[in-house]
């Protein structure tokens, strides 16, 4: 299994620019979650999705949007880019389970100049 | 609001000696709480976790976490660190239910040096 796959990797985007970041998993967790990992900061979530046509927001949601119509797919949309938006950007899934554990992607890093 | 602390930006240990990372935490009710381990330029990967039951939890790769309700804290340990220990590591808690959300502290980097 691939687990959480997560692409670009990289990306430099100029402000005001949008784009979307992907984010698909293979192990049919129903949970899915965006993250922005920032020096000093830890994680912070920005959207979560608990199911496939349902979205919420997290600790940071300005600028960003998500949207769940498979259970597999959960893309990130940046609306218009802006340097505050430079981070590392984490896709993670888990399963409803008790107590069960997230799976991350492996970032994508973002610069916006 | 739940809240996770990690009080040292960064660890320094000698490899073969012991370590320890910390981590307290401030959670309503009965909280899972895990460890996640980042090596360089990767995802995170979670190393233990306790969600009920015996307060000794081990992990992979040596690692354990003593689970301490009355001091609210989650504290990492190995016994022997190795040089292939170095890494940021994360504590991270969420109250039960299917919706409930990581939070994660603000990561503590281990250096481990022959």
């Amino acid at each position: 299994n691939a687990g959480v796959t997560q692409t670009p990797k990289f990306q430099v985007l100029k402000t005001g620019q949008s784009m979307t970041l992907q984010c698909a998993q293979d192990m049919n967790h129903e949970y899915m979650s965006w993250y922005r990992q920032d020096p000093g900061m830890g994680l912070r979530l920005i959207h979560y999705s608990v199911g496939a046509g349902i979205t919420d927001q997290g600790e940071v949601p300005n600028g960003y949007n998500v949207s769940r119509s498979t259970t597999e797919d959960f893309p990130l949309r940046l609306l218009s880019a802006a340097p505050s938006q430079t981070s590392v950007y984490f896709c993670a899934s888990r399963s409803t389970g008790r107590g069960t554990e997230a799976f991350f992607g492996q970032g994508t890093r973002l610069t916006v100049v | 609001a739940q809240s996770v602390a990690q009080p040292e930006d960064q660890v320094n240990v000698a490899e073969g000696n012991p370590l320890t990372v910390k981590c307290t935490y401030s959670v309503s009710g009965n909280p899972y709480l895990f460890w996640y381990v980042q090596y360089p330029n990767r995802g995170l990967q979670v190393l233990l976790k306790y969600i009920t039951g015996d307060n000794l939890v081990k992990g992979s790769y040596g690692f354990e976490a003593e689970f301490n309700k009355s001091q609210t804290s989650f504290h990492l340990k190995k016994p022997s660190a190795l040089v292939s220990d170095s890494a940021l590591y994360f504590c991270a808690t969420r109250t039960p239910g299917t919706a409930s959300k990581l939070t994660f502290g603000t990561g503590t980097r281990l250096q481990v040096t022959l």
